[in-house]
């Protein structure tokens, strides 16, 4: 058990609905970082957060936003969804706005299905 | 911008078998290397890291050695048990950036 839940962790809708997806971090830890996994494209970085404020922002679409709050849990938003969006969508947290030293600590991802 | 490739999958072993999974990267400055696990049904989690050139991170019978020359961070391990089937990603950090993961590569171990 990394110490990260992420919820819900299945989520099956429909095409241009919007949805949420909640992390909360590890006790602790400062820093929330959201990944994207799919077949074709393997992890890709989203959007990361520290202590709430926005610290980088990876290959996120602009219907995709993502915001952390004052408790440090944070919130995916995804809106007109499409196929392409079907996804297990990973938080990961940290220590530290930096990673090159120590570790990120993954939750067991929220499985998206988009049809 | 920083970039990490490694070999493609499925990789399929018997058990006590070698297994090396190759990496390289591409990156600005020194970045730390990092060799990620995934078991089936759960997040990703930290399985060795190397944070400077010549540093080798070792846990679980697996290693890595940081090669600056060839920029590569190859995983290897002696002999490979049914409990090590799993996703293995390959992730480097520099500076401020975010880790950046390679495609990963699908380990599975018959005994």
């Amino acid at each position: 058990d990394s110490g990260v839940t992420q919820t819900p962790k299945h989520l099956i809708t429909a095409t241009g609905q919007r949805v949420t997806l909640r992390c909360s971090p590890r006790s602790g830890d400062l820093s929330v970082y959201w990944y994207q996994q799919s077949l074709d494209q393997g992890l890709q970085f989203l959007i990361q957060y520290y202590n709430g404020e926005e610290r980088a922002k990876g290959n996120i679409l602009e219907r995709f936003s993502a915001q952390q709050f004052p408790d440090l849990h944070s919130e995916l938003n995804l809106s007109s969804l499409e196929l392409g969006d079907s996804a297990l969508y990973f938080c990961a947290s940290s220590v530290a706005d930096r990673v090159n030293t120590g570790e990120l600590f993954f939750g067991e991802g929220s499985r998206l299905t988009v049809l | 911008g920083d970039s990490v490739t490694q070999m493609e999958g499925p990789v399929t072993l018997s058990e006590e078998a070698c297994l090396t999974i190759n990496c390289t990267y591409t990156a600005t400055g020194y970045p730390s290397l990092f060799w990620y696990v995934q078991y089936p049904g759960e997040g990703l989690q930290l399985l060795l890291k190397a944070t400077k050139a010549d540093d080798k991170g070792s846990n679980k019978g697996f290693e890595a050695t940081y090669r600056k020359e060839t920029t590569s961070f190859h995983l290897e391990k002696g002999s490979v048990q049914v409990s090590d089937s799993a996703v293995y990603f390959c992730a480097l950090s520099s500076g401020n950036t975010p880790l950046v993961f390679g495609k990963g590569t699908r380990l599975s171990v018959i005994a």
